[in-house]
């Protein structure tokens, strides 16, 4: 079955960076774009990164464009976000999110991970 | 950026009434919606995409209509397990999820 499963979250102090991962499996992974969404707590659901199933497009929301990155190992059936210069409202569960296509074109997201949480905090 | 907007927040209701949720977008996303519900301390789960189409796996009971701004989520039958948060997803220009309605017991 298809599994998505984060981890890499932790407590972290303002302005610091940390490396958000997630290894899939159940799917061929190669085949699909990939997301990154997050949910501060207590609230809502908030897109964050796409990328595309080959790596090559990669697509962020403002509020996080310049310091966060996407990537993803095809070899590994990994995807990695990598979060610098942390804030305060960057506190969230991050989860990964599989969409059922290989670019970047806005579409569904057909199946989450369990998320893992960050909290960034001094 | 399109804005989504759920109504109601909350909406309290009892095994076997008929549940309906409203979506509204700030311009016309045709019919690139989605609905997602979502239970506490779990991932959200995808149960329509394109407007109307049911995701495998997930009951008839659930059903979704509408096109351009207004989109509404009907639960025919509300049953036990059908107590969550529910999340609209427009995917017509980027991505953009509504802020959720919960449905709790009446």
């Amino acid at each position: 079955q298809v599994q998505l499963v984060e981890s890499g979250g932790g407590v972290v102090q303002p302005g610091k960076s940390l490396r958000l991962s997630c290894a899939a499996s159940g799917f061929n992974f190669s085949d699909y774009t990939l997301n990154w969404v997050r949910q501060a707590p207590g609230k809502g659901l908030e897109w964050v990164a796409v990328i595309s199933y080959d790596g090559d497009k990669k697509i962020y929301a403002d509020s996080v464009k310049g310091r966060f990155t996407i990537s993803r190992d095809n070899s590994k059936n990994t995807l990695s976000l990598q979060v610098d210069s942390l804030r305060g409202d960057d506190t969230a569960v991050y989860y990964c999110v599989r969409a059922p296509l290989t670019t970047v074109t806005p579409y569904y997201l057909d199946f989450w991970g369990q998320g893992t949480l960050l909290i960034v905090s001094s | 950026d399109i804005q989504m907007t759920q109504s109601p927040s909350t909406l309290s209701a009892s095994v076997g009434d008929r549940v309906t949720i409203t979506c509204r977008a700030s311009q016309s996303i045709s019919i690139w919606l989605a609905w997602y519900q979502q239970k506490p301390g779990k991932a959200p789960k995808l149960l329509i995409y394109k407007t109307s189409n049911l995701e495998g796996g997930v009951p008839s009971r659930f059903s979704g209509s509408g096109s351009g701004t207004e989109f509404t989520l009907t639960i025919s039958s509300l049953q036990p397990d059908d107590f969550a948060t529910y999340y609209c997803q427009q995917y017509d220009l980027s991505w953009t999820f509504g802020q959720g309605t919960k449905v709790e017991t009446k």
